[in-house]
């Protein structure tokens, strides 16, 4: 079973609008972090913003604030007043237990249209 | 500004002859990571550094090896590379393994090019 599906292989939003991008994910570990990275085509991932299983509040960070559901397994990348430079793609990441490896969904691009 | 560097961004190699991508850090991080991205493909893990224990990951080719030298340094060896290995391969860097709190942070990437 895919551990991060990430079901919107592309986006459209109007700049200066807000746009979610999903993520769902898979563990049977209470303990987990999730992570959004962006990934312009220049290729190096950015790290956007990161969600801990047990955190009690969504965490924000400026524009990006993660929509976390834990009952239905989703943290969902929310981004408001969409820019130009927003264009690229978003990986929503899993980290589990104590395991070092990060595991990536396939990604989402998002186009931001003038 | 403290951060991860990858040299070359480009990398063209022939079929079969080795080549050695090359990581460095300012972080002084004592993690540092080796992904494979290929094509419109989520960026999968070939192996790690924790100081200089080496952790493989089990479906990573023997064709793939690593070297760290030093906490700022970490190479990339492919022996005997494919058309298959044609990829982005991307370092990352986090302070401790094993906790979900810990961010990677990632380097801009070496795009390889098998000829």
């Amino acid at each position: 079973a895919q551990k991060i599906t990430q079901t919107q292989p592309g986006m459209f939003v109007q700049e200066k609008e807000a746009v979610t991008l999903d993520c769902t994910y898979d563990t049977s570990d209470p303990s987990y972090g999730l992570f959004w990275y962006k990934q312009p085509s220049s290729g190096e991932m950015i790290f956007l913003i990161y969600q801990g299983s047990y955190d009690q509040q969504n965490a924000t960070e400026g524009r990006y604030s993660l929509n976390f559901q834990k009952a239905r397994k989703s943290a969902n990348l929310v981004i408001s007043a969409s820019q130009l430079g927003d264009s690229a793609m978003y990986f929503c990441a899993m980290r589990e237990g104590r395991a070092n490896n990060l595991f990536f969904g396939t990604g989402t691009r998002l186009t931001v249209i003038p | 500004d403290a951060m991860v560097i990858q040299n070359p961004r480009y990398q063209v190699t022939q079929f079969g002859k080795p080549v050695t991508l090359s990581c460095s850090q300012t972080l002084n991080h004592n993690v540092m990571y080796w992904y494979q991205q290929k094509s419109s493909q989520a960026p999968k893990l070939l192996f790690h550094y924790y100081d200089k224990d080496f952790n493989n990951e089990a479906d990573t080719p023997d064709n793939f090896q690593s070297r760290r030298p030093n906490t700022s340094f970490c190479f990339l060896d492919i022996r005997s590379p494919g058309l298959g290995d044609a990829a982005m391969y991307l370092c990352a860097t986090s302070l401790t393994p094993g906790s979900v709190y810990e961010t990677q942070y990632f380097g801009p990437g070496t795009r390889l090019l098998v000829l």
